[in-house]
């Protein structure tokens, strides 16, 4: 029953492989976004998607290409990995199509590791 | 470019006493608060929010403060209790009819003290 998952949690790949990170929400919500924490902790908006429809994209290097299959799905597919990808990538959603701000739900996070 | 800072990269407090978390932020656009609590290896957990039309919100032992002049927020805990431990973030929007990205800040650890 949980809102927002990832998968997988762990991720260790070596630099130049291809990789995909799924994140599906049962919280009905309409927006889907992908944060990355980096070394210093800090984390930064990446995509965002509304119904399936790109809304947010952050100056994020075009190796990383976020699919929508469905308004429950976001996964980010990241190509030729970098040392520098190695992260806590984190999904979350937000109910959406409001007039006002809105909370967003993160998912437990997938900690990619780039060797 | 950090809109949301959070200058206290730690603190330690009794049990049972007051925490107290501070926020700035930069952008006067910001319209939308929130803080989230983040234990070691989970994902950001939402907290507590408040509305720059708001200068309070409370939510039992939780309470946000927001001083639009100063651009200045503080969440209060209290009393604060041993699960209280974890790293608290600040974060930011501006109101986009729910297409908002939040701006975070870099974190506080709190440990409270038994």
């Amino acid at each position: 029953d949980t809102a927002v998952s990832q998968t997988p949690k762990y991720l260790v790949t070596q630099m130049g492989n291809d990789k995909s990170i799924k994140c599906e929400q049962n919280l009905g919500h309409d927006t889907m976004y992908w944060y990355k924490q980096d070394s210093k902790k800090f984390l930064k908006i990446m995509f965002s998607y509304n119904n399936k429809e790109l809304i947010i994209n952050e100056t994020v290097p075009n190796r990383f290409s976020p699919k929508s299959p469905d308004k429950a799905h976001l996964n980010l597919h990241i190509n030729s990995l970098e040392l520098g990808d190695s992260a806590v990538y984190f999904c979350a959603s937000s109910q959406g199509g409001g007039p006002r701000g809105e909370t967003q739900y993160f998912g437990p996070g997938t900690r990619l590791l780039v060797l | 470019d950090q809109q949301v800072k959070q200058n206290s990269p730690s603190l330690s407090v009794q049990e049972g006493r007051i925490s107290i978390l501070n926020c700035d932020y930069t952008n006067s656009m910001f319209d939308y608060f929130l803080w989230y609590k983040k234990y070691p290896a989970e994902g950001p957990t939402f907290l507590i929010s408040i509305s720059s039309i708001k200068d309070k919100n409370e939510d039992g032992r939780f309470t946000v403060f927001l001083n639009k002049s100063a651009k200045h927020l503080s969440l209060h805990i209290v009393p604060s209790q041993p699960g209280d431990s974890a790293v608290y973030f600040c974060a930011a929007s501006v109101t986009n009819f729910g297409n908002e990205k939040l701006t975070f800040g870099t974190g506080t650890r709190l440990t409270i003290i038994p």
